[in-house]
C-alpha cells in the first residue's frame, strides 16, 4: 500500500525567504501527484498538480517538482509571505480512486 | 461561483444517533469523494461515487452510509455504528474518474460527540 510521508511536520521560516516542502512516497507507479493547502479549519484548496510524465509544475512563486524514480517530490515556495502561512499537503494517485496523502507540513511564516 | 458546499459547518452527534453530512456540487463533476481528517493522519478515503446511482467503499466505509442519487449531491451519513466519530469530514469531486483529473475540496464539516 502506498505510504507519503512528509519532513518536517512543521516549519518557521521568516519573510522573504525562499523554501522548500518535501514529499516522499513508497510506490513509485503514480499517475500524478497534488499538492494542496489547508488553512485552519478549512477544505483543501488545490495548488499544483503534476502528472507522472511531468518533472514540475509552476503557479506564481509556486514550483513543484516530481522525480518518480527516487519517490518524491518537493514544493517550492519564492520569497515566502505571512499569508503564505498554512498546512501544505500532497496526495499521490496511485488509481482511478486512490488518493493517498501526507499528514502535511505547517508552515509558519513570521513577519 | 462554481464550488463545493458542505454543510452544516459542526455537527454534534449524539449516542446511538444518525447524522446526514450534506455536499453538493455545481462544477458538473462526475465523481465526487468522502474524506475523513483526523489529527496527526492522512486524509482516509470512506467512500467515492464515480457515476449516479452507484458508489463504492473506500478504506474506512464501517459505520458509514452514501447515495448518489443525482449528480451534483453525495450526502454522507454517519450511523451509530461509527464508534468514532469525531473528526473533520471532507468533501471532494473531480471531473471523471479518468487518473489526470485533480480533486476539488469543499471547506469541510466538524462532527463532535455530545
Amino acid at each position: 500500500k502506498q505510504e507519503v510521508t512528509q519532513i518536517p511536520a512543521a516549519l518557521s521560516v521568516p519573510e522573504g525567504e525562499n523554501l522548500v516542502l518535501n514529499c516522499s512516497f513508497t510506490d513509485s507507479a503514480i499517475y500524478n501527484l497534488q499538492w494542496f493547502r489547508q488553512d485552519p479549519g478549512k477544505g483543501l484548496t488545490s495548488l499544483l498538480l503534476i502528472q507522472s510524465s511531468q518533472r514540475e509544475q509552476t503557479s506564481g512563486r509556486l514550483n513543484a517538482s516530481l522525480d518518480k524514480s527516487s519517490g518524491r517530490s518537493t514544493l517550492y515556495i519564492a520569497a515566502s509571505q505571512p499569508g503564505d502561512s498554512a498546512t501544505y499537503l500532497c496526495a499521490a494517485r496511485t488509481g482511478a480512486n486512490n488518493l493517498f496523502f501526507g499528514t502535511g507540513t505547517r508552515l509558519t511564516v513570521i513577519p | 461561483d462554481g464550488g463545493i458546499t458542505q454543510s452544516p459547518k459542526y455537527l454534534f452527534r449524539k449516542e446511538g444517533q444518525n447524522v446526514t453530512l450534506s455536499c453538493e456540487q455545481n462544477l458538473n463533476h462526475d465523481a465526487m469523494y468522502w474524506y475523513r481528517q483526523d489529527p496527526g493522519q492522512g486524509l482516509r478515503l470512506i467512500y467515492y461515487s464515480q457515476i449516479v446511482n452507484d458508489f463504492q467503499k473506500g478504506d474506512i466505509a464501517e459505520g458509514y452510509s452514501v447515495s448518489r442519487e443525482k449528480k451534483e449531491s453525495f450526502p454522507l451519513t454517519v450511523t451509530s455504528a461509527q464508534k468514532n466519530p469525531t473528526a473533520f469530514y471532507l468533501c471532494a469531486s473531480s471531473m471523471g474518474q479518468h487518473s489526470n483529473q485533480p480533486q476539488h475540496f469543499g471547506d469541510g464539516t466538524r462532527l463532535s460527540i455530545l
